[in-house]
Order: C-alpha cells, then sequence, then structure tokens
C-alpha cells in the first residue's frame, strides 16, 4: 500500500521567504506523484504532477517540485512565497492506474 | 465555478439519521471519486464510478454508506443512521485525465452530525 509523508503540518513565513515543504512516499514501485493546493474557501486544485523524465517540475505560481527518487522524496519549493500563498498544500501519491493518496497535509500562513 | 458541483455544501443532522449528498462531476468526465476529509487529515479515497460502474471501495466505506451513479452522470453518497464519527467534508472529484492522479474537485459538502 502507498503511503505519504508531510513533515510539517504548519509553516510559517513572511513575504519574499524562501519555502521548501517535504513530501515523502512509501512505495517500492513506479510512482507519479503530486502537489494539490487549497485556498481558503476554495476546491483542491492540482498544483504540479511528476510523471516521468526531468525530476525537476514546474508547477502554476512559480511552484516547483524535485522527485529524488533515491530518498522517496517529491518536495515542493518556491524561491519567493507571496501574501497569496497562504493556503493547505497536499501532497499526493499513486501508482499505474490506482486511486490517489493523500499526504495529511501543510498550512502555510504567509505574513505580509 | 469549479466544474464540480457539490449539494448540499453544509449539512447539519442529528445522530442516527439519514443524509444525502449530490456530486455533478464535469460532464465530459466519466470517472468520478468520492473522498472524505477530516480535520488535520488529507482527503482519504472512499469509492470511484466509471461510467454507472462502482468500481471500487474503500474500507473506510462501511455498510451504513452507498453510492450511486445510475446515469453515469451525477453521483449520489448516502449515509444512514450517522454517527458523530461520520462528521467530516466529503469530496467528489471527476478525472480530468488521463492519468488516475489528475483530478478536478469539488468544493465538498461538509456534514456535522449533533
Amino acid at each position: 500500500a502507498q503511503s505519504v509523508s508531510q513533515h510539517n503540518h504548519h509553516v510559517i513565513l513572511s513575504e519574499a521567504a524562501s519555502l521548501e515543504l517535504g513530501c515523502n512516499y512509501s512505495y517500492g514501485g513506479t510512482v507519479n506523484l503530486f502537489w494539490y493546493v487549497q485556498y481558503p474557501g476554495q476546491h483542491l486544485q492540482l498544483l504540479l504532477k511528476y510523471f516521468s523524465g526531468d525530476p525537476l517540475v514546474k508547477g502554476i505560481k512559480g511552484f516547483e517540485a524535485e522527485f529524488i527518487k533515491s530518498k522517496f522524496s517529491f518536495n515542493l519549493r518556491k524561491p519567493s512565497v507571496q501574501w497569496s500563498d497562504t493556503a493547505e498544500y497536499f501532497c499526493a501519491v499513486n501508482s499505474g492506474y490506482s486511486t490517489l493518496t493523500f499526504g495529511k497535509g501543510t498550512m502555510l500562513l504567509v505574513s505580509p | 465555478d469549479t466544474g464540480v458541483s457539490q449539494d448540499p455544501r453544509h449539512k447539519i443532522t442529528k445522530r442516527g439519521q439519514n443524509v444525502t449528498f449530490r456530486c455533478d462531476p464535469i460532464s465530459e468526465h466519466n470517472r468520478l471519486y468520492w473522498y472524505r476529509q477530516t480535520l488535520g487529515q488529507g482527503p482519504e479515497f472512499l469509492t470511484y464510478f466509471q461510467n454507472e460502474a462502482q468500481l471500487e471501495k474503500s474500507r473506510l466505506l462501511s455498510d451504513r454508506f452507498s453510492a450511486e451513479r445510475p446515469k453515469g452522470s451525477f453521483s449520489t453518497l448516502e449515509i444512514q443512521r450517522t454517527e458523530q464519527g461520520d462528521s467530516a467534508m466529503y469530496l467528489c472529484a471527476s478525472l480530468r485525465g488521463p492519468n488516475t492522479g489528475e483530478l478536478f474537485f469539488g468544493e465538498g459538502s461538509r456534514l456535522t452530525v449533533l
């Protein structure tokens, strides 16, 4: 069975600070990796995804994530956060045609 | 407008009552998923449909839960004899595809069981 672990439940940053949210998964085979974001009062939406190829993937709003297979990690990064990045971020994994398994989420609060 | 609509957005009920949630997916999406999310947790898979066929059910879906998608369009999730532990956000998603991880979520139906 797949599982996803997100390192921090809450992160507080000031605007312009750099962001890195940790995500580790457990599964021995080929995986597909995702980051979803939920802005306050809005629905969950896909931020970025990794299927294969270049392990550094870029998503919307300046976010990127790096897949490191040896570490079973898929950390989310952004060089300079904005107040509007305040949201809850979920890492998720699936393999083949399996259903998506989510981590518990990281709440990011960016202070202006 | 997310494209996936859920109704009602909020439901407060007393323990032991039955509740039903409806999900209207994006019309061209043939796969529909139900997830449950509780405080401090990520979404947990409940069940999914391809067209009208229910293809997978999670162990979380007890006998009191039933989901249908009779014509392969909208879906309903019914909870019978609600318990306080059923209090959660019930999320519906349709597959934006082609990978089964690329989901388009609705805004959810929040259930509070008193």
